[in-house]
C-alpha cells in the first residue's frame, strides 16, 4: 500500500510570507499528526486531526494552524514566516484508535531567509 | 507532566560492538505507550516497536531487544552486534491519553555512528 505522501519536500520562503503544507495518509488512516524537528528543539509535536477535527494542538503559537478534509489529507499552514521556522516539519499517519506506531512521511524541509 | 530523556547524545562504536540507547519518561498516567523510532540518513523515521504500560516483558527482535522497567520508568534499547547500517539516530517517544486521542511526545533523539 501507498506511503505517506508529504509535498513539497523542499521549500525556501522568504520572511514574512506564508506557506501551506501537504500530507496524504495512509489509505484507511483517520489521524494525521504534524510535528516540527529542528537540530536544536528535536521533533515537537505540532497537532493531530481525526475526523476532520483537532483533537490535539502541542505549544505553537497561531500561525501555526492545520486541517484535515474528509478523505484524510491534512495540511498545514504557517503565516507571518519568522527565521525560526525553517524546520523540517513531519507527517505522521495512525488509524487513530488505541494507539498503534506512527507511519511517517518524508517530511517538507522548510528554509525561510 | 509527559516527559521523554534520551541522555546520550551521540554514541560511537565500532562494528560488532553491542549497545543500548537509554529512555527514560515521566508520565502521571497509568495507561500509556512507548515507542522507539529510528530515522537514517535519509530522513525518514520508521517504527520500531510499541510498548503498553501493563507489559513489562522484554522483547528480542533479531539483533534488537528492548528492556521495560516500570520501576525507574526506563524504556531502554540494545542493539547487538551492531552493523553499520545501524547508523541512525534513534528516538524514544511516550503516548498519553488527552482529549480522546493520545498524544505522543518524542526525546531529543541518540545519534548511533557504526563504524566499520
Amino acid at each position: 500500500k501507498a506511503g505517506v505522501t508529504q509535498t513539497p519536500r523542499y521549500l525556501i520562503k522568504t520572511r514574512g510570507q506564508q506557506v501551506t503544507l501537504s500530507c496524504s495518509p495512509i489509505s484507511g488512516h483517520r489521524s494525521v499528526s504534524w510535528y516540527q524537528q529542528t537540530p536544536g528543539q528535536g521533533l515537537q509535536f505540532l497537532f493531530e486531526y481525526f475526523s476532520e477535527t483537532q483533537r490535539n494542538k502541542g505549544n505553537f503559537p497561531g500561525r501555526f494552524s492545520g486541517r484535515q478534509f474528509s478523505n484524510s489529507r491534512s495540511e498545514m499552514n504557517v503565516s507571518t514566516l519568522e527565521l525560526g521556522d525553517s524546520a523540517l516539519y513531519l507527517c505522521a499517519s495512525s488509524t487513530g484508535q488505541g494507539v498503534d506506531g506512527y507511519t511517517f512521511g518524508s517530511g517538507t524541509r522548510l528554509t525561510v531567509v | 507532566a509527559q516527559k521523554v530523556t534520551q541522555a546520550q547524545t551521540e554514541i560511537s562504536v565500532v562494528e560488532k560492538e553491542d549497545v543500548t540507547l537509554d529512555c527514560v519518561y515521566e508520565t502521571r498516567d497509568t495507561t500509556y505507550y512507548l515507542f522507539w523510532y529510528k530515522q537514517p540518513p535519509s530522513g525518514e523515521l520508521v517504527f520500531l516497536i510499541r510498548r503498553n504500560s501493563f507489559d513489562e516483558q522484554n522483547e528480542i527482535s533479531g539483533r534488537y531487544s528492548w528492556n521495560f522497567q516500570k520501576s525507574t520508568s526506563s524504556f531502554n534499547f540494545t542493539i547487538t552486534a551492531s552493523q553499520v547500517v545501524d547508523s541512525a539516530v534513534y528516538f524514544c517517544a511516550l503516548s498519553e491519553p488527552n482529549t480522546g486521542g493520545f498524544k505522543t511526545i518524542f526525546g531529543a533523539g541518540t545519534r548511533l555512528f557504526v563504524k566499520a
